[in-house]
């Protein structure tokens, strides 16, 4: 049983494009993030939903729009794709404050 | 704001070496502090933890103490294996902040 799980798992598209990657917990938490990972492994927050409303949304480009239909699903997407936008996207969830458990990863590679 | 320092990598070890790999963190109040890893190829798995001054989280061989008079989280193994070469995070959160704050991770590698 995977607890946290991402699709795709690997992203290959042209700049301009829009592209959504999807996450989704079975462990019944109620908060939900996303993580982005630069190329020399530095992780930051984006987004964070708790009871599929927003209570994080660091300095993101408005390009970037997370949805949370429900507490166990929150998908990212991205318009208008840009080179910089190159890295790898974690999803992770938690119970409120509690430890957060990550997904493993989504490569997003903008050519 | 809140930050994390760890040491810079790469880190490299022959197997059944003494690991340490530093950390400490800049916080208001008492934040809980984590060793997350990253093994090639993988998402984040949580390694260890502590939510209060003293408080040793272990894991694997693993040990962290949370000193609150040096602010620091130094992750500790006594022999290393092959399998634990991997990129490892020093994290913390803080409270009603729901976020993690994350140092820039150092890669380790052990060899036989």
């Amino acid at each position: 049983d995977t607890a946290v799980s991402q699709t795709p798992k690997y992203l290959v598209t042209q700049m301009g494009n829009d592209k959504s990657i999807k996450c989704e917990q079975n462990l019944g938490h109620d908060t939900m993030y996303w993580y982005k990972q630069d190329s020399k492994k530095f992780l930051k927050i984006m987004f964070s939903y708790n009871n599929k409303e927003l209570i994080i949304n660091e300095t993101v480009p408005n390009r970037f729009s997370p949805k949370s239909p429900d507490k166990a699903h929150l998908n990212l997407h991205i318009n208008s794709l840009e080179l910089g936008d190159s890295a790898v996207y974690f999803c992770a969830s938690s119970r409120a404050t509690d430890t957060q458990y990550f997904g493993p990863g989504t490569r997003l590679t903008v050519l | 704001g809140n930050s994390v320092t760890q040491m810079e990598g790469p880190v490299t070890l022959s197997e059944e070496a003494f690991l340490t790999i530093n950390c400490t963190y800049t916080a208001t109040g008492y934040p809980s502090l984590f060793w997350y890893v990253q093994y090639p190829g993988e998402g984040l798995q949580l390694l260890l933890k502590a939510t209060k001054a003293d408080d040793k989280g272990s894991n694997k061989g693993f040990e962290a103490t949370y000193r609150k008079e040096t602010t620091s989280f130094h992750l500790e193994k006594g022999s290393v294996q092959v399998s634990d070469s991997a990129v490892y995070f020093c994290a913390l959160s803080r409270g009603s902040n729901y976020k993690l704050t994350f140092g820039k991770g150092t890669l380790l590698t052990v060899n036989p």
